[in-house]
């Protein structure tokens, strides 16, 4: 049982390149959604998804689009990197009554 | 103003050193308080989920407590294995949506 994979682990981009950071779950979580985790900032949620074809904004969803066209996939997507969006990006799913989170391992992004 | 606040934000311990760790949340409606446990490198991992005052949940040498304002999680006895960042969170019910709020951690470093 994998559970939540993230890919890739490490990306460095340039300032104004775009790029899509995968989620996958395989345990038929309806619940996912995106984090990111910068120093001294703890974990802010960028966007969550309740089931296929349904998204919604969270904390700080500026710069990023997702999408939900299955019940496994979760991309987040950078239309134009900054830097500001250099950070460690983690998706988690969750279980059906939403009482515990599975993280990924986590992407940790450069933008230069 | 944070909704949930974690103290203290780091924290050295000698092994066999017994301590506790602070997480105070002012939200209403809290539907549940969430500790995780995460290793550098890695996604946060769930430890523990406590729902009403009073109650008290244990792992190995964990133990966390919940009161109306604020949740402990108390550690026995630690080894260096016990180092990581600590997370607490809170979630609430708020128009028909479970989202959970995180803190910003607590380092915990034990020496041997």
């Amino acid at each position: 049982n994998a559970g939540v994979t993230q890919t890739p682990k490490f990306q460095v981009l340039k300032t104004g390149q775009s790029m899509t950071l995968q989620c996958a779950q395989d345990m038929n979580h309806e619940y996912m959604s995106w984090y990111r985790q910068d120093p001294g900032m703890g974990l802010r949620l960028i966007h969550y998804s309740v089931g296929a074809g349904i998204t919604d904004q969270g904390e700080v969803p500026n710069g990023y689009n997702v999408s939900r066209s299955t019940t496994e996939d979760f991309p987040l997507r950078l239309l134009s990197a900054a830097p500001s969006q250099t950070s460690v990006y983690f998706c988690a799913s969750a279980d059906p009554v939403r009482e515990k989170l599975f993280f990924g391992s986590g992407t940790q992004l450069s933008v230069l | 103003e944070d909704q949930v606040t974690q103290s203290p934000e780091a924290l050295r311990l000698q092994e066999g050193e017994s301590s506790s760790l602070n997480c105070s949340y002012t939200v209403s409606g809290l539907r549940g308080l969430f500790w995780y446990r995460q290793d550098p490198g890695k996604g946060p991992e769930f430890l523990f989920t406590l729902y009403s005052a009073g109650e008290e949940k244990e792992k190995e040498r964990l133990k966390a407590t919940l009161t109306k304002k604020e949740s402990f999680l108390h550690i026995t006895a630690p080894k260096p294995e016990d180092s990581a960042t600590y997370l607490c969170a809170v979630q609430y019910a708020s128009g028909g949506s479970y989202i959970p709020t995180f803190g910003r951690g607590t380092s915990l470093i034990v020496h041997p």
